[in-house]
């Protein structure tokens, strides 16, 4: 199996900021997923990263907004910038790990909340 | 503290036949219930969730899943299985804003 490390788990931040989470996976994996989850929906992908090529995003996303680096197999990051309080919602990453037979693990969450 | 049970990692139903996917939750306040389907190499797709209101949800691909808080269940069924049902399948419990948990999937195997 593979442990996802997402950090932080929750953050406050001011409105005109910018938020970096962190995703670190105990185990080398090929592909990692960024959600986000608005109150009271469910999740919508933002974008695929692959680790030596650029993220995919989903349509309604673009890279200004969330920015991602994938340095290795093994660590992401998702940064949401200047943020606003449509933005508040919870950020998930999720791996699939394809020498398990292509098996998704998820990180905690970040709960983020923009004032 | 919110919990999600999938029970059974695998599970393999003929081409036709009824699918049941089991999933039991804890939560100390009325939850969010949610199932997923993640196709290799692609994200997850929501199926369906319930969130107030009907017990019993319809999703996408004939899906349907009923929520029943005596039992705390929320399990997954569709009338006859398609090849193309074969997928992973996540249960997801979300306390309105609090955080997301997932249970650990089950893959579903469609025999011909």
């Amino acid at each position: 199996s593979a442990v996802i490390s997402q950090k932080p788990s929750r953050d406050i931040c001011q409105r005109g900021t910018s938020l970096t989470i962190q995703c670190q996976v105990d185990s080398q994996v090929t592909m990692m997923f960024w959600y986000r989850q608005q109150p009271g929906q469910s999740l919508t992908l933002i974008a695929t990263a692959n680790q030596g090529s650029e993220a995919t995003y989903e349509s309604g996303f673009v890279i200004d907004k969330f920015p991602i680096s994938r340095p290795n197999l093994t660590f992401s990051t998702l940064t949401v910038s200047n943020m606003s309080p449509e933005d508040s919602s919870i950020y998930l990453c999720s791996v699939e790990d394809l020498d398990l037979g292509g098996r998704a693990f998820f990180g905690q969450g970040t709960r983020l909340t923009v004032v | 503290a919110q919990s999600v049970t999938q029970l059974g990692s695998h599970v393999s139903v003929s081409e036709g036949a009824l699918v049941l996917l089991r999933c039991n939750y804890s939560s100390s306040v009325p939850p969010y219930l949610f199932w997923y389907v993640q196709y290799p190499n692609q994200g997850l797709q929501l199926l369906l969730k319930y969130t107030t209101g009907a017990t019993l949800v319809k999703g996408i691909n004939g899906f349907e899943a009923e929520f029943k808080k005596s039992e705390t269940s929320f399990h997954l069924t569709k009338p006859s299985a398609h090849m193309s049902d074969a997928a992973e399948y996540f249960c997801a419990v979300s306390e309105r804003d609090d955080k997301i948990i997932f249970g650990k999937g089950t893959r579903l195997h469609i025999l011909p």
